[in-house]
């Protein structure tokens, strides 16, 4: 059974970059076609998609967030990151990484539990 | 970017009952709809895509129908672990969008 688990501070200094890791465990991480998705949620509002890549390095990211986020693939250590510049209040939000596959490219079958991060001074 | 517009936003109804929620799209997105279920402080759970086809493992309960711009979830009789909110999400193109969510409380 494929599992992500996303891991990262809890907590980020406003203007600092957020980094946060997804471990993918019980598959492949660099399988064909899997696509790999980072999906954010604010305290008490709806979900927020923030980008997807896939196993190939291709990327594909929200153009509100396109100029600070950077998602990349570790083979190597069977994880995906995300990293966001310059963070602001608005970043504060528990962060999921997901997996979508294949023509459902867009369609999140597995998700990791969340990790909430809170931009802070 | 395609607006997704989710209704009602809450909805208060019974175990048994039959309810149903509709999602529109600011333009036509085929049968690109995803839907799914949130519990509190869990993570989203996929329950249908492609509008109408339920992913493996969701009881039978759970339908979706629609295609072009208007869409419409249904549970045919509410359970107990039901209680939840419900996202739709296009999946027709970049970027992603969801719609705000319906609430469904007892």
């Amino acid at each position: 059974q494929l599992q992500l688990q996303e891991s990262g501070p809890g907590l980020v200094k406003p203007s600092e970059t957020l980094s946060l890791s997804c471990t993918v465990s019980g598959g492949s991480i660099s399988g064909s076609p899997h696509y790999w998705g980072w999906i954010r949620q604010p305290p008490g509002k709806g979900l927020e998609w923030i980008g997807s890549m896939y196993y190939t390095g291709n990327t594909y990211y929200s153009p509100s967030l396109k100029s600070r986020v950077t998602m990349s693939l570790d083979t190597s250590k069977s994880q995906f990151s995300l990293k966001v510049n310059s963070v602001a209040a608005a970043d504060t939000a528990v962060y999921y990484c997901a997996r979508a596959s294949g023509s459902n490219w867009l369609v999140f079958e597995y998700w990791g539990h969340g990790t909430p991060v809170t931009v802070s001074s | 970017d395609i607006q997704m517009t989710q209704s009602p936003s809450s909805l208060s109804a019974s175990v048994g009952d039959r309810v149903t929620i509709t999602c529109r799209a600011s333009q036509s997105i085929s049968n690109y709809l995803t839907w799914y279920q949130q519990k509190p402080g869990k993570a989203p759970k996929l329950l249908i895509y492609a509008a109408s086809t339920l992913q493996s493992g969701v009881p039978s309960r759970f339908s979706g129908s629609g295609s072009g711009t208007d869409f419409t979830f249904t549970i045919s009789s509410l359970q107990p672990e039901d209680f939840a909110t419900y996202y739709c999400q296009q999946s027709y193109g970049t970027p992603v969008t969801f719609g705000q969510g319906t609430r469904l409380e007892i």
